[in-house]
């Protein structure tokens, strides 16, 4: 199976910050990444697909970069709306991996 | 508006077994594949199984494979998780995934509130 490496797994920022998460792949993925956003008691929703495309009515805040086996999720400017735990996800193969998440916390 | 609605969750003890299903509207069932993620108490998110629109083509991780079965009805606009063998380390909260596009596999892009599996004796 594909491991899936994120860092950092906690992230202390403030409102306004930009926030950077990086996910690591055991092996080439070409762009096969996916980003969720996770919050407390809800569902994953999906951000990024194929390492950088914005899914529909994610702002344009986010974004993702990167190929291969380095990507990373990008918020411009944090939100009070983004603090939550995010997760990289590997869609190259037919056995999806998920990043064991990164929380992203009020400093 | 698409919806999944996952139920059949419950308390089992170890080595038994429990069916979950997943009820979809707001979409052509039948044109996506669907899937089971599951997320145990304070964890991550791990992949368990999907299955192809048609119901034909069928995969599952190691940690579940020759126990869990995955189906789907498309007459019913229903997935299916049939679970034996149950483990205290499959305790979690299962969300059933729709993929994003008809041709793709491992995209999610909506997911339902998910149905809480309890293994214990």
């Amino acid at each position: 199976d594909i491991q899936m490496t994120q860092s950092p797994s906690t992230l202390s920022a403030s409102v306004g910050d930009r926030v950077t998460i990086t996910c690591r792949a055991s092996q080439s993925i070409n762009s096969w990444l996916a980003w969720y956003q996770q919050k407390p008691g809800k569902a994953p929703k999906l951000l990024i697909y194929k390492a950088s495309n914005l899914e529909s009515g994610v702002p344009s805040r986010f974004s993702g970069s990167g190929s291969g086996t380095e990507f990373t999720l990008t918020i411009s400017s944090l939100q009070p709306d983004d603090f939550a735990t995010y997760y990289c996800q590997q869609s190259n193969s037919y056995s999806p991996t998920f990043g064991r998440g990164t929380k992203v916390e009020i400093k | 508006e698409v919806q999944l609605v996952e139920s059949g969750g419950g308390l089992v003890q170890p080595g038994g077994s429990l069916r979950l299903s997943c009820a979809a509207s707001g979409f052509t069932f039948s044109n996506y594949a669907m899937n089971w993620v599951r997320q145990a108490p304070g964890k991550g998110l791990e992949w368990v199984s999907g299955i192809s629109g048609s119901g034909i083509t069928t995969y599952y991780a190691d940690s579940v494979k020759g126990r869990f079965t995955i189906s789907r009805d498309n007459s019913k606009n229903t997935l299916y998780l049939q679970m034996h063998s149950l483990r205290a380390e499959d305790t979690a909260l299962y969300y059933c995934a729709k993929v994003r596009i008809p041709s793709g596999w491992s995209i999610f892009d909506y997911w339902g509130r998910g149905t809480l599996v309890t293994v214990s004796s």
